[in-house]
């Protein structure tokens, strides 16, 4: 069964707090993407990855940075979280190629900044 | 700019069908996905279009019509468990998923 595993379901966290999200994936996918949800917004991309080392802003990248050092692991970091950083996170993979490259999703956490 | 659109919320009858619509404009397109998102938990995939024409899968259809920049899911025989967001995401010319907000919806007795 293909995973894709977030390490927090829930987090509290204050204002100005440096805040590590971190993404495992078990299926040797090549891509990994950062997506936030808010209500009436659907998913927006905050940083994606196509490989080790490499990483690429999406359409929200402010505020936000990644890192990617093994190939099962995509972090993202809030440097000085805020409290409009309060939302659900999704990370997601998927394997590169282009045919059809369904993502597959971790369950999400939901960060409240207060 | 990218643009997807569908409704925000429907309703529907248990054993009824209900048809989501999607229409998109984006720059390019390599095909169309359908996921599923029950609340409080991650997207699960239903669908993948990129040839114009229906593909059916159980209860679940969707339909692509790449000319009109349309897509739909249909779903037959609503059971209470279809109570979920349904999100429609096409891959771009870079094979960048733009997403659309999602669609409620909301299954009644």
């Amino acid at each position: 069964d293909v995973k894709v595993t977030q390490s927090s379901r829930y987090l509290v966290k204050r204002t100005g707090e440096k805040v590590f999200l971190e993404c495992v994936q078990d299926m040797d996918h090549e891509n990994m993407f950062w997506y936030r949800q808010d209500p009436g917004l659907g998913l927006r991309l905050i940083y994606f990855s196509y490989d080790v080392k490499m990483k690429e802003k999406g359409d929200i990248p402010e505020g936000y940075s990644v890192s990617r050092e093994k190939k099962e692991r995509f972090s993202l970091i809030l440097e000085s979280a805020s409290t409009n950083q309060t939302s659900m996170y999704l990370c997601a993979s998927s394997r590169q190629g282009v045919e059809s490259t369904e993502a597959f999703f971790g369950q999400g956490t939901r960060l409240t900044v207060v | 700019g990218q643009n997807i659109d569908q409704p925000t919320e429907m309703t529907a009858t248990e054993g009824a069908i209900v048809q989501i619509n999607c229409t998109y404009q984006t720059s390019g397109f390599n095909g169309l996905f359908w996921y599923q998102q029950h609340a409080g938990e991650a997207p699960t995939f239903l669908s993948y279009n990129v040839l114009d024409g229906l593909e059916e899968k159980g209860r679940f259809s969707s339909f692509l019509s790449r000319s009109k920049g349309y897509s739909y899911l249909l779903l037959k025989e609503l059971q209470m468990k279809d109570s979920a967001s349904y999100l429609c995401a096409v891959l771009d010319s870079n094979y960048q998923l733009i997403w659309g907000a999602g669609t409620k919806l909301i299954i009644k007795p």
